[in-house]
């Protein structure tokens, strides 16, 4: 247990779907990311949020659609989305006073499935 | 760009057995990081080192940060089979953490 959760562990969503994911971290962090885990690819850096403002969007297309309402929530929408976005959506935070290390403490990730 | 090789991609190894794996860049970094990451979660992190030819251990776990700071190692010191899972480096600084594809470790009972 590393104080982040993440809901639904398991999501399968047709093309068409809107859907969305959830994080939570109990960590009194504020910062928090979201990943994307391929097969055998790194890590993907897709958003990060500091003191609930969008700090970076990693060229993300516009069918992800973030969204961070304290700093202590993150959310992911997704819609239309396409099959080659399955994968493993990560969520992490990390305290803002780290800054040098950037030690991030990592949920359980949403395995995704796009039919 | 920055990017972090890691090797090898994969080892499947008999409990006991020691063994090493790499993570290496052509860049700098001020410091970094090792995750381990078993089947069905999130990365979970070990270790963060700091200063060039820096050594830490973490139990069986030793740890190198090359003295250029480009290059990091990891020594599993009597492996078993709770040692089985993706091994992450990542450096840093900043908020665009650079992560490695990893090392799949295998330890076999």
């Amino acid at each position: 247990e590393t104080g982040v959760t993440q809901t639904p562990r398991h999501l399968v969503m047709g093309m068409t779907n809107k859907k969305s994911l959830k994080c939570e971290q109990h960590l009194g962090h504020n910062a928090m990311y979201w990943y994307k885990q391929s097969a055998k690819k790194p890590l993907e850096l897709m958003f990060v949020y500091s003191l609930e403002e969008r700090v970076e969007n990693n060229s993300v297309p516009s069918r992800f659609s973030p969204e961070c309402p304290n700093s202590s929530h993150l959310f992911l929408h997704l819609h239309t989305l396409q099959p080659e976005d399955s994968a493993l959506y990560l969520c992490a935070s990390s305290p803002i006073s780290s800054g040098y290390y950037n030690e991030q403490f990592f949920g359980p990730g949403t395995r995704l499935t796009v039919l | 760009t920055q990017l972090l090789e890691q090797s090898p991609q994969f080892l499947s190894i008999q409990e006991g057995e020691n063994l090493t794996v790499y993570c290496n860049s052509s860049s700098v970094f001020s410091s970094l990081q090792w995750y381990r990451q078993e089947p069905g979660e999130g990365p979970v992190l070990l270790v963060t080192v700091v200063t060039g030819g820096e050594v830490k251990k973490l139990k069986r776990l030793t740890f190198q940060f090359g003295d250029a700071r480009k290059d990091s190692s990891l020594h599993i010191t009597a492996a078993q089979p709770g040692d089985t899972g993706l091994y992450l480096c990542a450096g840093v600084p900043g908020f665009k953490t650079i992560f490695g594809a990893g090392t799949r470790l295998f330890v076999k009972a």
